[in-house]
């Protein structure tokens, strides 16, 4: 394991639902990533934290809305989606900002109704 | 033009074979280039980085860039089924600590034994 987790591994919501993926870094890491993958496509940097602090919102709609209340947690609150949100979500730390090793989490795979 | 251009494959190859999988960019500030590797429904992990031009080699794993035609190459020697993954290209500039990591598409590898 590489010392990031997150939860669920599996969600399916409807576009009228709101949920929040949860993710935890146990390696002392300054500097925590949201990411959208898809199939076919690069992994879409969505946010970014540095030592709590937003620092990065890449254009990201706001039914898509990031907390971050300590360096170790990190959530991702979603509301009335859209079925072209559905995707693996992948979050990541690293030691500190702009590090090139990022470790990631197992991602939450989510399927919107 | 994508910053980071990749050949989603995917690739099928016997085991034993050598394998080449390759990026190509279009950022000439990029310094730092990585080799994400991403197992089925696990996240990425970081396999090699190489900063700036030139060869660095891990054991079966061999990185190249190559700055003056914008091209990054991984080549696996005797490629076994343990490697049947997705490969990611990353790169980044990091002027000081707001680099961010571009990510390609991403390369499926299959070994046949």
């Amino acid at each position: 394991e590489t010392g990031v987790t997150q939860t669920p591994r599996h969600l399916v919501m409807g576009m009228t639902n709101k949920k929040s993926l949860k993710c935890e870094q146990h390696l002392g890491h300054n500097a925590m990533y949201w990411y959208k993958q898809s199939a076919k496509k690069p992994l879409e940097l969505m946010f970014v934290y540095s030592l709590e602090e937003r620092v990065e919102n890449n254009s990201v709609p706001s039914r898509f809305s990031p907390e971050c209340p300590n360096s170790s947690h990190l959530f991702l609150h979603l509301h009335t989606l859209q079925p072209e949100d559905s995707a693996l979500y992948l979050c990541a730390s690293s030691q500190d900002l702009g590090a090139y090793e990022q470790y990631f989490g197992p991602g939450t795979r989510l399927t919107v109704t | 033009q994508k910053e980071v251009e990749q050949d989603p494959g995917p690739l099928s190859v016997p085991e034993g074979a050598i394998v080449s999988l390759n990026c190509t960019y279009s950022n000439s500030a990029f310094q730092y280039f990585m080799w994400y590797r991403q197992y089925s429904r696990k996240g990425p992990e970081l396999l090699m980085y190489t900063y700036s031009s030139g060869n660095k080699e891990d054991g079966r794993f061999t990185a190249q860039v190559d700055k003056s035609s914008k091209y990054i190459s991984l080549f696996i020697r005797d490629s076994q089924p343990s490697d049947s993954a997705t490969y990611l290209c990353a790169m980044s500039t990091f002027s000081g600590n707001t680099g961010k990591l571009i990510f390609g598409q991403g390369t499926t590898l299959q070994v046949k034994p």
